[in-house]
């Protein structure tokens, strides 16, 4: 079982440039899940979705951020422009939907604006 | 106020001792308690669950749930240099939509020393 993967696992980026940030949820696993985590903030939910439909984006911090899902092995997080509070390190998380208690979490994305 | 309180540490044990970790929360809708590990630049990966109050144990660890004072913790007998990592408490509400993403905790950094 591979996991939940991420990629890059490191970006650093400059002021203004958009990043894309990937996730393959486990194969199975129909809700996914965007965290963010800094020390200041701890983690924190940005939106989830459940069968590849948005459910809850009510912790995107702002309309730089985006995240789309469009089939069931692949969603994305862009930020667009980025800016150095964006810096921090992004988890994608999946679960199943019946009894999703269990969110099995990938290795995160630490993100780097200069 | 945070809906989910705890402790950030750092807690220092020597090798053998038995730890304690805490959080306390204020919503009452809250039915289903977990415990996250989450090791230096790793994802968070649950280490216990429990729904509604009582205890649960597993080999040297335990979850209490105390509803009626809104107070969870996770025992950690005969405590092991590998113990060492960020715990994290999370919790969610029994109803579906919304209501189904965790809520975290701030993290309690654990180290456990040879």
């Amino acid at each position: 079982d591979a996991g939940v993967i991420q990629s890059p696992r490191h970006e650093v980026t400059e002021m203004g440039q958009e990043v894309t940030l990937r996730c393959k949820p486990i194969s199975g696993h129909n809700s996914l899940f965007w965290y963010r985590q800094t020390m200041m903030r701890g983690l924190e939910l940005l939106i989830y979705f459940n069968n590849n439909v948005p459910i809850d984006d009510s912790g995107m911090p702002e309309d730089r951020f985006s995240a789309k899902m469009p089939n069931a092995s692949f969603s994305t997080l862009k930020i667009q422009p980025s800016e150095p509070r964006d810096s921090a390190v992004y988890f994608c998380a999946s679960s199943r939907l019946a009894g999703g208690e269990t969110q099995y979490f990938g290795p995160g994305t630490r993100l780097l604006v200069l | 106020q945070k809906e989910v309180e705890q402790d950030p540490g750092p807690l220092s044990v020597p090798e053998g001792a038995i730890v304690s970790l805490n959080c306390t929360y204020s919503n009452s809708a809250f039915q289903y308690f977990m415990w996250y590990r989450q090791y230096s630049r790793k994802g968070p990966e649950l280490l216990m669950y429990t729904y509604s109050s009582g205890n649960k144990e597993d080999g040297r660890f335990t979850a209490q749930v105390d509803k009626s004072s809104k107070y969870i913790s996770l025992f950690i007998r005969d405590s092991q240099p590998s113990d060492s990592a960020t715990y994290l408490c999370a919790m969610r509400g029994i109803s579906s939509g919304s209501a189904r993403q965790l809520t975290f905790g701030s993290g309690t950094q654990l180290t456990v020393l040879p």
